[in-house]
Formats: structure tokens, sequence, C-alpha cells
């Protein structure tokens, strides 16, 4: 079975420094993981997804993530926050991206 | 392209009253999922159709929720009769096979 952790249900960073929000995942099949971000009132929208080739995956907003199949993580980054990338933020996993396994999520909040 | 429309945005009702969401998927798009939103449990996937056809739904609740999608540009999720602890988001997203889900802005579901 495929599953999904989250550490962290809430991250808070100052505007301009790193944001690092962790995901681990477990699938018994070479996985395809994804990350989605969901702002108030709003359905969620895909920031970058990794299927197969280059581990390191560029997204929308200046995010990335890298694949690290040694460690199970496929963690998100971005190298300065800004204020409107506060929001929830979910990492989801599935075999073939018909069925999605999400997160839990983890909220960030980005301080002036 | 218009993205996936759902209806009501909002519906506040009575216990035992019958509710239906409504959704309408992105044109060209063959898979359609339903998933609940609460904050107890998360993003739950409730059910998910392949042209028009219920494949995996493991995840409603139980026999009060049913689903149908008649046709490639519709589909409907029934409560009934509906209970206080059904209140939550519910959201339909749809997709193309091994293509990222397009979500809707949700339903938020509130049961007195």
């Amino acid at each position: 079975a495929q599953s999904v952790t989250q550490l962290g249900s809430h991250v808070s960073v100052s505007e301009g420094a790193l944001v690092l929000l962790r995901c681990n995942y477990s699938s018994s099949v070479p996985p395809y993981l994804f990350w989605y971000v969901q702002y108030p009132n709003q359905g969620l929208q895909l920031l970058l997804k990794y299927t197969t080739g280059a581990t390191l995956v560029k997204g929308i907003n200046g995010f990335e993530a890298e694949f690290k199949k040694s460690e199970t993580s496929f963690h998100l980054t971005k190298p300065s926050a800004h204020m409107s990338d506060a929001a929830e933020y979910f990492c989801a996993v599935s075999k073939n991206t018909d069925k999605l396994i999400f997160g839990t999520g983890t909220r960030l909040q980005v301080f002036p | 392209d218009a993205g996936v429309i759902q209806s009501p945005r909002h519906e506040v009702t009575e216990m035992g009253q019958e509710v239906t969401l409504r959704c309408k998927p992105i044109s060209g798009h063959d898979y359609l999922f339903w998933y609940r939103q609460t904050m107890m449990r998360g993003l739950e996937l409730l059910i998910y159709f392949n042209n028009n056809v219920p494949i995996d739904d493991s995840g409603m609740p139980e026999d009060r929720f049913s689903a149908k999608m008649p046709n490639a540009s519709f589909s409907t999720l029934k409560i009934q009769p509906s209970e206080p602890r059904d209140s939550a988001v519910y959201f339909c997203a749809s997709s193309i096979r091994h293509q990222p889900q397009h979500f809707g802005d949700g339903t938020r579901l509130s049961i007195l």
C-alpha cells in the first residue's frame, strides 16, 4: 500500500527565508509524486510533479522538489519565501496518477 | 478553458435532508474524482470514475452516499439522509490518464 507522511503540520518562515516542506512516501512500485497548494476557500492547484527522468523537478512560483529514492523523500523547497506563498501544501503519491494518496498537509505561514 | 465547475459553492441544510452536489469536469477529461476534506480526516478520496464508469468507490463512507456520472460532462454526489458529521468541503477533480488532476473550488457543506 502507498502512503505519504508530511512532517510538520505548521511551518513558519520570515519573508525572504528558505522554505522547506518535508514529504516522505511509501510505495511498493516506482511512484508518481506531486505537490499541490491550496489557498483559502479554493481547490488544490498543482505545483509540480515527478513521474520519471530528472529527479530535481521545478514547478510554478519558484518552487522545486527533489526525488530521493534512497531516502524515500520528495521535499519541497523555495529559496526565498514571499508573503503570497502562505497557504496549505499537500504532498501526494500515486502508482499511475489515476488515484492519488494525499498527505495530511502543511500550513505555511510567512511573516514580514 | 473553463476549469472544473462545482455547484453550489455553499450549502446549508438541516439534518435528514437530501443533499446533491454537482460537478462539471474539464471537457475532454475522462477521469473524475470526488474528495471530502475535513480538519479531522484531511483529504479523502470518496469515489472515482473513468469514462463515466465507477472504478473505485471504497472511500464512500456508507450507503447514505451515492455518486453518478450520467455523461462525460456531469456528475453528482448525493447524501440521503444527511447528518451533521457529513459537514465538510467536497471537491471534484478531473484528469486525463497519466496527467495531474485539476480541482474545482469545492462545495462547503454544513448540516445543522
